[in-house]
């Protein structure tokens, strides 16, 4: 069974704060890691695809770092905003299960301005 | 707007019963997956269709079944509904193996 770790949970911050969330992910058979933005009432949207060991992926305020070799990646978010509010979902796509994602149950975050 | 788009939006329906969910992928995407996301659980990887062929299956009932059509519109039948079966159900579509593009949902409720 593959299974895909999400800390924390939920997560309430205040405006300005600097945060990050952690994703954790079988090692082997690794193809790609993504972090997706969801937020209520719409579809999942892709922030990242990271598929080397090393990887840092940055937009605008978040930025996606990925270890491979002890599976994890971190998720940053500097200076947060109201409008950040939202599900952060990571997702393993594992070279025996094809392209389907594997998803972790998301931390949720909330800004408060 | 991710350029997928699912039919119906709700759908409430009785135990016992059968439904059709509908999923028009991106334009040019031959990829099409289905997942489903249950109260408390994460987004669950059910099926995925590559121009018309199926290419990966998850954890799908086997109540369930999806079919890809020629013009790559994708379907999926969920039957003898239980109560159990209450989700939201995703399509998203592909054209890179990397990246997946997600469709407004489908909220199906079981009464």
């Amino acid at each position: 069974i593959l299974n895909v770790e999400q800390s924390p949970q939920s997560l309430h911050v205040q405006e300005g704060d600097s945060t990050n969330f952690t994703c954790s992910f079988p090692s082997s058979n690794f193809y790609a890691l993504h972090w997706y933005r969801w937020e209520t009432a719409k579809s999942p949207e892709a922030l990242f695809v990271m598929t080397l060991n090393g990887d840092e992926k940055k937009k605008g305020r978040i930025s996606a770092t990925l270890n491979t070799k002890e599976g994890y990646s971190y998720l940053y978010i500097k200076g947060s905003q109201p409008e950040d509010s939202a599900t952060y979902l990571c997702a393993f796509e594992n070279l025996r299960a094809g392209t389907a994602l594997i998803f972790g149950k998301g931390t949720t975050l909330s800004v408060s301005s | 707007d991710s350029g997928v788009t699912q039919t119906p939006k709700h759908l409430i329906t009785a135990t016992g019963q059968r439904v059709t969910l509908r999923c028009s992928p991106r334009s040019g995407d031959l990829s099409v997956y289905w997942y489903q996301q249950s109260l408390d659980q994460g987004l669950q990887f059910l099926i995925q269709y590559y121009n018309g062929e199926e290419r990966a299956k998850g954890n799908i009932l086997e109540r369930f079944s999806a079919q890809q059509f020629p013009d790559l519109h994708s379907e999926l039948n969920l039957s003898s509904l239980e109560l159990g079966d209450s989700a939201l159900y995703f399509c998203a579509s592909s054209t890179s193996p990397n990246e997946q593009f997600f469709g407004p949902g489908t909220r199906l409720t079981v009464l």
